[in-house]
């Protein structure tokens, strides 16, 4: 299996641009997470999917961020307007759907956001 | 439980020595656990895992302990090697599927 798949894996823009990254999940999972990682506050769960369709947003910083899945294999996680404090690694994880296995999440090897 | 994470807690330890990391979860209802390691620059990978119906489980070379009284977990590494250096995380779940992470722990093996 090739694991979560993410692009780009580096990014660097300048503050007010648009952000827009990609994952790709593990096929066959049903759950899709994006979190993000600082110094400052670790690892936080912005949102997640399950089927595609988002369960829970409560984690999404502010109206600037947004995030699709158009279909099971494929989500975007969009910042519009990017600011330098949203410098930060962007993961995707996916879990699957059976609980008997447990919640595990597997990680991408996340984007690394710069705003600069 | 949200988690900060500005100075992350270092433990250093010797080749071959048992390292055990430590984790407070917060939330009394969370009946899973599970123990992610974290290499630079990539991202969390699942090491172990238990549910609140037990107090103790083993992998390979680690051992998971789970006090539900005090709502402590424990991470313990037998015979560490320097490829067990990294950032170990703790996290907790409620049910569902929304996962919690802890701040972190940094390993350190001394060869």
């Amino acid at each position: 299996d090739a694991g979560v798949i993410q692009s780009p894996r580096h990014e660097v823009t300048e503050m007010g641009q648009e952000v827009t990254l990609r994952c790709k999940p593990i096929s066959g999972h049903d759950y899709l997470f994006w979190y993000r990682q600082t110094m400052m506050r670790g690892l936080e769960l912005l949102i997640y999917f399950n089927n595609n369709v988002p369960i829970d947003d409560s984690g999404m910083p502010e109206d600037r961020f947004s995030a699709k899945m158009p279909n099971a294999s494929f989500s975007t996680l969009k910042i519009q307007p990017s600011e330098p404090r949203d410098s930060a690694v962007y993961f995707c994880a996916s879990s699957p759907k059976h609980r008997a296995s447990g919640n595990t999440i597997y990680f991408g090897e996340g984007s690394w956001l710069t705003v600069v | 439980g949200e988690s900060v994470g500005l100075h992350l807690p270092t433990l250093s330890v010797q080749e071959g020595d048992n390292s055990i990391i430590n984790c407070a979860y917060s939330n009394s209802a969370s009946d899973y656990f599970i123990w992610y390691k974290q290499e630079s620059g990539k991202g969390p990978q699942f090491i172990i895992d238990i549910r609140s119906n037990m107090d103790k489980r083993q992998g390979q070379r680690v051992t998971v302990l789970l006090n539900k009284t005090v709502k402590h977990l424990s991470l313990q590494i037998a015979a560490t090697q320097p490829g067990d250096s990294a950032v170990y995380f703790c996290a907790e779940n409620t049910g569902g599927f929304k996962t919690i992470f802890g701040a972190g722990t940094r390993l350190f093996v001394k060869a």
